[in-house]
């Protein structure tokens, strides 16, 4: 099946810094998802990019699939940034499951 | 516009006992999705549904556990039997008709956590 690798898995940030997390798939895609997890386990969605790029406040990424990887932008980081962030992935064949990397843990310190 | 929506957000069963799970799609999306979460990885698959259908179960535990998603009501995950490995954070998700511009895009509940003692 398809393979789906986040880097870094931990990040340790002061307030205010930027950041890159990339997420590698092993196949085409019809669908690549990012997701903030926060520490209180909520899901948020936040980007649908199975390719090209998009912006939304402090936070943009950029999937390209002919190279089968994306990145997540996040620039001057808060706090509230903390959790964890998740790459997920469908595989082309339009099967509509979600394959998930195992994440970057965020830390922001004020 | 409500979101996706799980209950009960906590659940504490005894080894054993029965686990049900539920889940009502955002208004407007006919497609569900299960998927469960151990501490500290990623969420894995379980299953796919449409109204009335089983889609794709390929994630499903062959024993003890089914899901359905009828006419009218929510999705149910059905866990029987309980055991401790089964503790864990169970999500939904949910995702429009084909006909709709994003239609694989999924949206997730805020997740059951399951404890079994």
């Amino acid at each position: 099946g398809i393979q789906v690798e986040q880097s870094p898995p931990d990040l340790i940030l002061q307030e205010g810094a930027n950041s890159t997390l990339r997420c590698n798939f092993s196949d085409s895609v019809n669908n690549l998802q990012w997701f903030h997890q926060n520490p209180w386990g909520q899901l948020i969605n936040l980007f649908y990019i199975p390719s090209g790029t998009k912006q939304n406040g402090r936070l943009s990424a950029t999937t390209v699939a002919t190279e089968r990887y994306s990145l997540l932008y996040i620039s001057s980081s808060q706090t509230t940034d903390s959790g964890v962030y998740f790459c997920a992935v469908e595989r082309a064949g339009n099967n509509r499951k979600l394959i998930w990397g195992l994440g970057t843990s965020l830390a922001v310190n004020p | 516009n409500a979101g996706v929506m799980q209950n009960p957000r906590h659940l504490v069963r005894r080894r054993g006992q029965e686990a049900r799970l539920r889940c009502s799609p955002m208004k407007g999306h006919s497609h569900v999705y299960w998927y469960r979460q151990l501490p500290e990885e990623g969420l894995k698959f379980m299953v796919y549904l449409q109204k009335e259908n089983i889609i794709d179960e390929s994630g499903m535990p062959k024993e003890r556990f089914s899901a359905e998603f009828p006419k009218e009501g929510p999705s149910i995950l059905r866990i029987q039997q309980v055991v401790r490995g089964d503790s864990a954070a169970y999500f939904c998700a949910s995702s429009p008709p084909r006909d709709r511009g994003a239609y694989n895009e999924q949206f997730f509940g805020p997740g059951t956590r399951l404890t079994v003692l």
